[in-house]
């Protein structure tokens, strides 16, 4: 059973399109994030969830929105894609926000053409 | 200049050799967290350390919060271990989200 999961893996998309990224964590962890990692590997913190609570959201620009249905989820909405948001999106959850390890989902790869 | 800064950015070495990775960071944190990403894309946490020392077996992390400084060192390095190497840090308190550094990318040759 696979900890944090992240679906779909692959999602290749037109310019314009708007699309989601689902993520579950099977942890009973209180906190999840989204992370996007772009085409020189460098991995950057989007937004945080806390028990269903928006905690962090970095300047991510307003077509990026997460949607916590319940704190064992974390989904990302993206409206209008453009070329630039190409890029693996990593899900990952901890315990307490803030405190103690980060478990990772496997990543998903957004190509917009 | 990136708030963590990791050298070297890229390493190869011989099977059985001892690796050194290391971090350095220009604020105040709270934590450092120690990530590898395999090369099919996953990552999965090593570390995460707030003073002194760590040990996993091959794996060792230790930080010096007075000099801001963290190092990964494996002993018996394997080509198992071929993989990208993250150093995170977590802010203080007030501004705990994560920054990364760019990664150390590892690789052993058998």
């Amino acid at each position: 059973d696979t900890a944090v999961s992240q679906t779909p893996k692959y999602l290749v998309t037109q310019m314009g399109n708007d699309k989601s990224i689902k993520c579950e964590q099977n942890l009973g962890h209180d906190t999840m994030y989204w992370y996007k990692q772009d085409s020189k590997k460098f991995l950057k913190i989007m937004f945080s969830y806390n028990n269903k609570e928006l905690i962090i959201n970095e300047t991510v620009p307003n077509r990026f929105s997460p949607k916590s249905p319940d704190k064992a989820h974390l989904n990302l909405h993206i409206n209008s894609l453009e070329l630039g948001d190409s890029a693996v999106y990593f899900c990952a959850s901890s315990q307490v926000y803030g405190i103690g390890e980060l478990f990772f989902g496997e990543g998903s790869r957004l190509t917009v053409l | 200049k990136n708030e963590v800064e990791q050298s070297p950015q890229n390493l190869t070495a011989q099977e059985g050799e001892f690796i050194t990775i290391n971090c350095s960071y220009s604020v105040g944190i709270s934590a450092l967290h120690w990530l590898q990403q395999h090369p099919g894309g996953g990552i999965v946490s090593l570390f995460m350390l707030s003073s002194g020392k760590k040990k996993h077996g091959r794996l060792i992390a230790t930080i010096n919060i007075q000099e801001k400084h963290s190092s990964l060192h494996i002993t018996a390095s394997h080509p198992r271990d071929s993989a990208v190497y993250i150093c995170a840090v977590k802010g203080a308190f007030g501004n705990e989200k994560l920054t990364f550094g760019t990664g150390t990318r590892l690789t052993i040759i058998p």
